[in-house]
């Protein structure tokens, strides 16, 4: 069965740091990964994914992550941090092709930005 | 606009008995989910459907029903056989054309047992 561990609970950045939120994920076969935004009392939307190819995908609102197969990770970087980006964050790991198409969510990275 | 629907954004039950959260979408997609989030402890399935009048149960599936008799639709039922469901649910969808499809959320809705 896959899992997914976000070793942070809270993080606190200054608003115009870098931020990477860590993501570290147990799969038998070769992962398909996300990265969902939350913010208070809404539902998940999509930052990005990762399927195939290059390693280093892009995303919505200035976000990137790097897929490292040797280290089960797929961490999440900004190199600018905005007011705005306050929200939880969550990574994510799919079950397919058989497996009903089924998620497997980290308990969340709770993000808070000092002006 | 097509999207994800979930009403009502807030519910209030009494101990005992059963309510019926709603969850509609207008993306054709083929597959509807439903998840349970509480503090510190992500998102947790409750139920999915692939298809029409199909559903199986997902991680935490007890005191909880489901139905899927239009492909736009996949009520939740949380019965008093479930222990603790003040909690936040989310609903998914997506289409199943390819593996790697995206799951899309609607806004959730807030359950609160007095």
């Amino acid at each position: 069965a896959q899992s997914v561990t976000q070793p942070d609970i809270h993080i606190t950045v200054s608003e115009g740091a870098s931020l990477e939120l860590r993501c570290n994920y147990s799969y038998g076969a070769t992962p398909y990964l996300f990265w969902y935004v939350q913010s208070p009392g809404q539902g998940l939307q999509l930052l990005l994914k990762y399927f195939s190819g290059d390693t280093l995908v892009q995303g919505i609102k200035g976000f990137e992550a790097e897929f490292k197969r040797s280290q089960s990770s797929f961490n999440l970087r900004k190199p600018s941090v905005h007011w705005s980006d306050a929200a939880e964050y969550f990574c994510a790991v799919g079950a397919f092709g058989g497996g009903g198409n089924k998620l497997t969510f980290g308990t969340g990275t709770q993000l808070k930005v000092e002006l | 606009d097509g999207g994800i629907t979930q009403s009502p954004k807030y519910l209030f039950r009494k101990e005992g008995q059963n309510v019926t959260l709603s969850c509609e979408q207008n993306l054709n997609h083929d597959a509807m989910y439903w998840y349970r989030q509480d503090p510190g402890q992500g998102l947790r399935l409750i139920y999915y459907s692939q298809i029409v009048n199909d559903f199986q149960k997902g991680d935490i599936a007890e005191g909880y029903s489901v139905s899927r008799e239009k492909k736009e639709s996949f009520p939740l039922t949380v019965t008093s056989a479930q222990k603790n469901p003040t909690a936040f649910y989310l609903c998914a969808s997506k289409l199943l054309a390819g593996d790697t499809d995206t799951q899309y959320f609607g806004p959730g809705t807030r359950l609160t047992v007095l």
